[in-house]
């Protein structure tokens, strides 16, 4: 079966980027999907179709897939974007999640 | 703005079937742009998809759980739901139900989570 990699965590200080990648076998040949989970929250989409932005969500949010790759870079990371984050991919007609990644801002 | 609220008991004895429903608003469950599906996460762990539903209640399956799974559709009542059964302690985790749109834009809408325990 198809899966995904995750670090489990990432630190960065504020106001620096962090990124975080989520690797798979030809991940570049499929579509990557990004959430944002706090805790006690459901996720949040952040990052559809590899590098596009929904409504709402702040320009420091990007991503981009390649190779075996995906990875989710936050710019000017802020304490706010303390969260667990989690990459999402499809293999046929299931969904493939990736273990999460809990990213720490300090 | 469509929003989904999971619903069932909380607390389901080993071996029964845990049953859930996830009743949609805003928007209509008949729509063929969409899945809807069920996801869930363990205690302090990451997330696991179970399954998908369109509207014509055609069925995609998380394949370890294939077998204990039951998914649902009324579009009468603009619900979906979720029978899982031969539950054990395993199965104890938030239940999310949310809408699929395609391979390209995940999932996008989720509901707010239901907490399922599972007693011996």
């Amino acid at each position: 079966s198809y899966e995904l990699t995750q670090p489990p965590s990432v630190s960065v200080s504020p106001g620096q980027a962090a990124s975080i990648t989520c690797s798979g076998d030809h991940l570049g040949d499929r579509y990557v999907c990004w959430y944002q989970q706090k805790p006690g929250q459901s996720p949040v989409l952040v990052i559809y179709q590899d590098f596009r932005r929904p409504s709402g969500i702040p320009e420091r949010f990007s991503g981009s897939n390649s190779g075996n790759t995906a990875t989710l870079t936050i710019s000017d990371t802020q304490t706010v974007d303390e969260a667990d984050y989690y990459c999402l991919a499809w293999d046929t007609t299931t969904l493939i999640f990736g273990g999460g990644t809990k990213l720490t801002v300090l | 703005q469509v929003q989904l609220l999971e619903s069932g008991p909380g607390l389901v004895k080993a071996s029964q079937t845990l049953s859930l429903t996830c009743t949609v608003s805003g928007g209509s469950i008949s729509s063929g742009t969409y899945y809807w599906s069920w996801i869930r996460q363990h205690p302090g762990k990451g997330l696991e998809w179970i399954a998908n539903i369109n509207h014509r209640g055609a069925t995609y399956h998380n394949p370890p759980l294939k077998r204990r799974v039951n998914l649902t559709i009324d579009t009468s009542k603009n619900l979906f739901s979720l029978k899982l059964s031969s539950v054990t302690a395993a199965d104890s985790a938030v239940y999310y139900c949310a809408r699929v749109l395609n391979s390209r834009e995940g999932v996008d809408v989720w509901g707010p989570g239901t907490t399922v325990t599972v007693s011996s």
